[in-house]
């Protein structure tokens, strides 16, 4: 089956740029998502990827995809201590869209002044 | 309404009784997904509707856990004699259509004591 492994925790400055990492088993995943997850608050879709670009960019996010390698990140340019946050990496399998997505455990990001 | 709505917010039962968690999508949406997400851990998912019917109930850990969508939009999700172990935040989500974004609600956390 899937698996989605994650680095559970990153501490950055203010200002700093941040790198979450991401690696998948799945080699048919057709999109890649990076989710982000406020205490008390649901899961919101940052970013995604199709599984035939190897990068996108939206404002201050890059997200960086290495399909040989089945490696995913995320970069976060100018990281704001509002971005304080635990960050998922999910994939979805082949043809199905937003279904039945398999979640890593989770990425926090503490953002220090 | 404006976003996913689950209710309750936060549930406790004692281990062997009955809950029923549910979840109003966002309106117009034809797909519904339940996932479960236990502490220090990423979603899991556990059941996808499309309309009415259960799409891909391949997530749902045994036959205590059971889901209906009777009209196609509310769903309620079932979970009979209850265990410790499904104490979790069970998250909901809905999308236009299965390939399109999905919305979280905030969850349902369910603490079974």
């Amino acid at each position: 089956g899937e698996d989605v492994e994650q680095s559970l925790f990153l501490s950055v400055r203010e200002g700093d740029s941040s790198v979450i990492n991401c690696t998948y088993t799945d080699s048919s995943s057709t999109y890649l998502y990076w989710y982000k997850q406020e205490p008390g608050a649901g899961l919101q879709l940052l970013t995604y990827i199709f599984s035939n670009m190897d990068m996108k960019q939206d404002q201050r996010l890059t997200v960086l995809l290495n399909k040989k390698d089945k490696h995913l990140s995320l970069r976060i340019a100018d990281t704001q201590t509002g971005d304080s946050a635990i960050y998922f990496c999910a994939e979805s399998p082949p043809n199905s869209g937003y279904s039945s997505l398999t979640f890593g455990k989770g990425t926090m990001l503490l953002v220090s002044p | 309404g404006a976003g996913v709505s689950q209710t309750p917010s936060n549930k406790v039962t004692e281990k062997g009784k009955y809950v029923e968690l549910r979840c109003d999508p966002i309106s117009g949406h034809t797909a519904l997904y339940w996932y479960r997400q236990s502490l220090g851990q990423g979603p899991e998912f556990l059941i996808y509707f499309q309309g009415t019917g259960a799409a891909d109930d391949s997530g749902l850990p045994n036959d205590r856990f059971f889901a209906v969508r009777p009209e196609g939009s509310v769903s309620t999700l079932k979970i009979q004699r209850t265990e410790r172990g499904d104490s979790a935040v069970y998250l909901c989500a809905s999308s236009l259509a299965s390939n399109t974004e999905a919305f979280f609600g905030q969850g349902t956390r369910l603490t079974v004591v």
